[in-house]
């Protein structure tokens, strides 16, 4: 079975600054997806970022970027120049990549991210 | 294009009643997901679910819990005879095909409460 693990609780940040939040997870899998979902305090679940295990390259969108290391299972997220709409949870979740049914996602607790005036 | 809809989004049942959440996936979808979160956590996987089959239903509980997506109308998550261990947010995701090659989005959750 697949875990993913969110160790911080929570995290703070001065507007306009960059943040990373950690993300490590365990699996035996070789073909596997990485997300990092927002849920901001309307509780809309959305879609930060998405990685596909067999890149080397990070996937970047915008401010947000990641730091994938594949031997040492973390996936962090980078949010450069923080904004107030920010402030939310924020979830990383894992995929198995194989064919079949397996296409349900596996979340962290989550992190609660303030982003400061 | 109108975004995962779910109804009602907030739902009050006393213990031993029923409950029944619904999912409209996103137009031209036709996978649907339903994941469960309780406070303090993140969201753990229900059901997987396709136009009136059950594809994967392995983190459903075996007893008061049920699912369909029938071929016309929303996707259904019922659960008779609730406790107040059931409260909790459910969230309904759906995505066009395989996730693998798709995102899965999410509609803006039902908040059960369980008195």
């Amino acid at each position: 079975a697949q875990t993913v693990t969110q160790s911080q609780p929570e995290m703070s940040v001065q507007e306009a600054e960059t943040v990373t939040l950690s993300c490590t997870y365990d699996t035996s899998e070789n073909n596997y997806y990485l997300f990092w979902y927002k849920q901001p305090p309307s509780r809309q679940m959305i879609l930060v970022i998405r990685q596909e295990a067999y890149k080397q390259q990070n996937a970047t969108e915008n401010r947000f970027s990641v730091n994938f290391q594949k031997a040492a299972k973390s996936f962090s997220l980078k949010i450069s120049d923080s904004q107030l709409g920010d402030t939310a949870m924020y979830f990383c979740a894992f995929m198995k990549g194989e064919t079949g049914a397996n296409s349900k996602l596996t979340f962290g607790k989550g992190i609660t991210l303030s982003v400061r005036p | 294009n109108a975004g995962v809809m779910q109804n009602p989004r907030h739902l009050v049942r006393r213990r031993g009643q029923e409950a029944r959440l619904r999912c409209s996936p996103m137009k031209g979808h036709s996978h649907v997901y339903w994941y469960r979160q309780l406070p303090e956590e993140g969201l753990k996987f229900m059901v997987y679910l396709q136009k009136e089959n059950i594809i994967d239903e392995s983190g459903m509980p075996k007893e008061r819990f049920s699912a369909e997506f029938p071929k016309e109308g929303p996707s259904i998550l019922r659960i008779q005879q609730v406790v107040r261990g059931d409260s909790a947010a459910y969230f309904c995701a759906s995505s066009r095909r395989d996730s693998r090659t798709d995102t899965q989005y999410f509609g803006p959750g039902t908040r059960l409460t369980v008195l």
